[in-house]
């Protein structure tokens, strides 16, 4: 198994550019989620979703678009990129999206814009 | 919504010592407290974990207690190695789909 996989795992962006970061799971897991991570902070949610076709809005999800056509798959897509969205963004995944069980990560993308 | 906030932000210890991090919350309905150890420029990983119904889980050299009156919980090092070395994250979540992350730790340990 290789888990959460992510690509890029870097990218330079200018502002007003955009992209699709890519996320794939081969662990059967129904939930998946996109976190960024700013330095010196936290982990905050962007977007989650409970099983193929169904996605919802966490914590900071304006500037960002999901989709979730087939289980494990899980695209980030960042429209018009702002200086803002510079981050590490991580994909992660869990099996029954309860809220108390381990969320596998996926090695994370650094994305600057300039 | 939920909020943990954790301290200290940077934590220094010499190798064999203890290292203590403390996180509270404000969502009394949250159930389920997980830790996270990222190393540098890796992922963060799950080392320990405890739910509302348990005050205190041991791993080895790891332990993590929880006071829900108090609405904190804390992780404990003992006997720290170099390979500690890392940033720890506590989190929290009343049983749903958003984990809400602190803020991190920054764990140094000196040979």
């Amino acid at each position: 198994n290789a888990g959460v996989t992510q690509t890029p795992k870097f990218r330079i962006l200018k502002i007003g550019q955009s992209m699709t970061l890519q996320c794939a799971q081969d662990m059967n897991h129904n939930y998946m989620y996109w976190y960024r991570q700013d330095p010196g902070m936290g982990l905050k949610l962007i977007y989650y979703s409970v099983g193929a076709g169904i996605t919802d809005k966490g914590e900071v999800p304006n500037g960002y678009n999901v989709s979730r056509s087939t289980t494990e798959d899980f695209p980030l897509r960042l429209e018009l990129a702002a200086p803002s969205q510079t981050s590490v963004y991580f994909c992660a995944s869990s099996y029954l999206g309860q809220g108390d069980e381990k969320l596998f990560f996926g090695s994370g993308t650094q994305l600057s814009v300039l | 919504g939920e909020n943990v906030e954790q301290h200290p932000s940077t934590l220094s210890v010499q190798e064999g010592d203890s290292a203590v991090i403390k996180c509270t919350y404000s969502d009394s309905a949250s159930n389920y407290f997980p830790w996270y150890k990222q190393e540098l420029g890796k992922r963060p990983q799950l080392i320990i974990d405890i739910r509302s119904n348990v005050g205190e889980k041991k791993d080895q050299r790891i332990a993590v207690t929880l006071n829900k009156t108090a609405k904190h919980f804390s992780l404990h090092i003992t006997e720290t190695q170099p390979e500690d070395s890392a940033v720890y994250f506590c989190a929290a979540n009343t049983g749903g789909f958003k984990t809400i992350f602190g803020a991190g730790t920054r764990l140094f340990v000196k040979a």
